[in-house]
C-alpha cells in the first residue's frame, strides 16, 4: 500500500508485481518531462524521459504515462525486483530549470 | 570514468568556515548545473552555466554562495562562512546541450556537506 511517511511518501511491493509511482507537477507550460531513481549516497539517475506530445513511452519494464489535462505523471514498473527498492522523482523543465518533485519511497517486500 | 564526478564525497565544516566543492562534468556537454538536496526532499536548483558563462543564478540562497566554470569543464561551488542551515547533499548535474533542448541530465554523487 501507500502512505506518507515522515518525509517521504512510500510505496510497498511485493517482489515480482507491478509498481506505480505518482506525481503531480504543476507548471502546464512544461513540456518535457523525466523520471529519475536515486540509490542511497549516489545522485539521482535517468531512468526514462518523455515529451509532452506523447502520452506514452516504455522503456525496457518502464512505462511512463502522461496526463497533460490533469498535469499528472506516472511511472510503471514491471514485475519490480529488490534493486529497485529507492526514491524516485519525477522533473519537469518548467521552463528553464527543471522542477523536482518531492519523491516517493520504493521499497520492494520479499 | 564517463560520468559526473563530484569531490569531495563528504566535507565537514565548521560554521564560519569557507569551503570549496569541485564538480568535472561528462566530457564535451555544455550545460552544467548545481543542485542542493537536503534531508528527505528533492533536488532544488542553484545555479546554471552554459560553457563558461553563468547564465542563471537565481537559485543560490544568499551571497555567501559563489560558483564558478571558468574554462567550461570543471566547476567550482563556493560557500563562504558556512551556517549550520548549508548542511546539505550538493549536486552537480551535465547535460549534452543547453538547457531549453530537453536533453537529460546525468548526476554526480554529490558532496555531502556538514556544518557544525
Amino acid at each position: 500500500g501507500e502512505s506518507v511517511g515522515l518525509h517521504l511518501p512510500t510505496l510497498s511491493v511485493q517482489e515480482g508485481d507491478n509498481s506505480i509511482i505518482n506525481c503531480a507537477y504543476s507548471n502546464s507550460a512544461s513540456d518535457y518531462f523525466i523520471w529519475y531513481k536515486q540509490e542511497s549516497g549516489k545522485g539521482p539517475q535517468f531512468i526514462i524521459d518523455i515529451r509532452s506530445n506523447m502520452d506514452k513511452r516504455q522503456g525496457q519494464r518502464v512505462t511512463v504515462l502522461l496526463n497533460k489535462t490533469v498535469k499528472h505523471l506516472s511511472l510503471q514498473i514491471a514485475a519490480t525486483q529488490p534493486g529497485d527498492s529507492a526514491v524516485y522523482f519525477c522533473a519537469e523543465n518548467g521552463g528553464q530549470n527543471f522542477v523536482f518533485g518531492p519523491g516517493t519511497r520504493l521499497s520492494v517486500l520479499p | 570514468g564517463a560520468g559526473v564526478s563530484q569531490s569531495p564525497r563528504y566535507k565537514v565544516a565548521k560554521r564560519g568556515q569557507d569551503v570549496a566543492l569541485r564538480c568535472d562534468p561528462i566530457s564535451g556537454h555544455v550545460s552544467l548545473f548545481w543542485y542542493q538536496q537536503a534531508l528527505g526532499q528533492g533536488p532544488e536548483f542553484l545555479t546554471y552555466f552554459q560553457n563558461e558563462a553563468q547564465l542563471d543564478k537565481s537559485g543560490l540562497p544568499s551571497d555567501r554562495f559563489f560558483a564558478e566554470r571558468p574554462e567550461g569543464s570543471v566547476s567550482t561551488l563556493k560557500i563562504q562562512r558556512t551556517q549550520q542551515e548549508d548542511s546539505a547533499v550538493y549536486l552537480c548535474a551535465s547535460s549534452l546541450v543547453g538547457r531549453l533542448a530537453n536533453s537529460p541530465l546525468h548526476f554526480g554523487n554529490g558532496t555531502r556537506l556538514t556544518v557544525t
